[in-house]
């Protein structure tokens, strides 16, 4: 199947890293996507990685992936209070018939406190 | 770059009424748009796939002839919920994906029905 599996909280200080963790199932997963989603608005591309990388950092954002163990975190450091939203991961592959669909988690709702 | 378009951004209206929702990508051209729900604290339910100039591919369970959508160009595609009712009030959000296999999906900020 395409299952994605997120813990639903997470609450860090502000200044702390906040690592956000993330399971799949589908073994044919091509590219993996992390989703911002603040109160009342729409997704937020933050980054994705390709499956055949190990790791992808932009600013204070640092993707990893362990492809042998279907795992992929989001790391945000300095977490700030902007910071503040739910988190999606979600997942490609080429399965299927529909190109580009996603398959997404339930979302990590992060609380970042002052 | 890749900015999508979504509007009405809130709705509210009476039950019966037929409630029209445009996406639109402005910046780049769109060759499938996805059209999703999301339930309060819940992740995205997609419930349809638009192709440009093509008939949309509906989920399971997802009525087309109550969600109609039309997608007439690669830059718009509408989802018009018909005769809507109660519940049918939920957060729609639409998504475009750039031409080309594994183009990430760009989402709109989403539309807000509340039937009454």
């Amino acid at each position: 199947g395409e299952d994605v599996e997120q813990s639903l909280f997470l609450s860090v200080r502000e200044g702390d890293s906040s690592v956000i963790n993330c399971t799949y199932t589908d073994s044919s997963s091509t590219y993996l996507y992390w989703y911002k989603q603040e109160p009342g608005a729409g997704l937020q591309l933050l980054t994705y990685i390709f499956s055949n990388m190990d790791m992808k950092q932009d600013q204070r954002l640092t993707v990893l992936l362990n492809k042998k163990d279907k795992h992929l975190s989001l790391r945000i450091a300095d977490t700030q209070t902007g910071d503040s939203a739910i988190y999606f991961c979600a997942e490609t592959s080429d399965r299927g018939s529909t190109l580009g669909r996603l398959y997404f988690g339930r979302g990590t709702q992060l609380t970042v406190w002052p | 770059g890749a900015v999508v378009s979504q509007h009405p951004s809130w709705v509210i209206c009476k039950s019966g009424t037929s409630v029209k929702i445009e996406c639109r990508s402005l910046d780049f051209q769109a060759t499938t748009m996805f059209w999703y729900r999301q339930f309060p604290k819940q992740s995205l339910m997609l419930m349809a796939t638009s192709n440009e100039g093509s008939k949309a591919t509906y989920e399971q369970g997802v009525e087309k002839d109550k969600f109609l959508i039309n997608h007439a160009s690669l830059t718009l595609s509408t989802l018009t919920v018909t005769s809507a009712h109660p519940e049918d009030s939920s957060f729609y959000i639409c998504s475009a994906i750039l031409q080309g296999a594994y183009q990430p999906q760009h989402f709109g900020d989403g539309t807000r029905l509340s039937i009454l």
